[in-house]
């Protein structure tokens, strides 16, 4: 089974500050995708960035990059420059797939974000 | 608004009493999933249609629970004889057969059930 670690419940960074928030995971597979969501208090999940096992370069998008080391298992998100309205919870994900070809995201227990000013 | 939205945002019922959700996904998607998130968690999958057909269910998804995605447009889940321990966020996603090796789901802003 594969598996998701977020070892950051909370992270503190000042405004304008970049923070980095932690992901490792667990995956006997070959081909797989990781994603990064952010959930802010109103509950709805909002896809930040993606990294699929095979991308060489990292992925970038705006001010969120991954940092990706596929040796060490770990997908790393990076947020440059923090404004107060990224205050909020971070997930973690993979997507996993079945025997049968079925995929499904598998999250992390995610790291709350509190961006002071 | 052509995101995914889900009816209603919050819901607190008794212990025993049924209840039910709606999700309306984003018009051209014909994948729809839905997850359930507790306090301190991450979502975890329950159920997934493609279109109309329900092919995947989660061992999460005990018998009191049933969704359905009749025509392939909205989707319903309904709850049955409500324990406490239902209390959670439930999030309704879509998502559309050829996005492409990214997949990304787009998510509502989920129906939170309370179980008093």
């Amino acid at each position: 089974a594969q598996k998701i670690t977020q070892t950051q419940p909370g992270m503190f960074v000042q405004e304008k500050e970049a923070v980095t928030l932690d992901c490792t995971y667990d995956t006997s597979d070959q081909s797989y995708g990781l994603f990064w969501y952010k959930q802010p208090s109103s509950g709805e999940m909002i896809f930040l960035i993606y990294q699929g096992s095979y991308d060489e370069q990292n992925a970038t998008e705006g001010r969120y990059s991954l940092n990706f080391q596929k040796a060490r298992k770990s997908a790393n998100l990076v947020i440059s420059a923090s404004q107060l309205g990224d205050s909020a919870m971070y997930f973690c994900a993979m997507r996993e797939t079945s025997n049968t070809g079925f995929q499904k995201l598998v999250f992390g227990t995610g790291t709350r974000l509190l961006v002071s000013p | 608004d052509t995101g995914v939205s889900q009816d209603p945002r919050h819901k607190i019922t008794k212990r025993g009493q049924n209840v039910t959700f709606r999700c309306d996904p984003i018009s051209e998607h014909n994948r729809l999933y839905w997850y359930r998130q507790t306090l301190g968690q991450g979502p975890e999958f329950l159920t997934y249609f493609q279109n109309e057909a329900q092919l995947e269910k989660s061992r999460l998804l005990s018998d009191r629970f049933s969704a359905e995605r009749p025509k392939g447009s909205f989707s319903t889940l309904e709850i049955q004889r409500t324990e406490q321990g239902d209390s959670a966020m439930y999030l309704c996603a879509s998502s559309l057969w050829d996005r492409g090796p990214t997949g990304e789901l787009f998510f509502g802003e989920g129906s939170r059930l309370t179980v008093l």
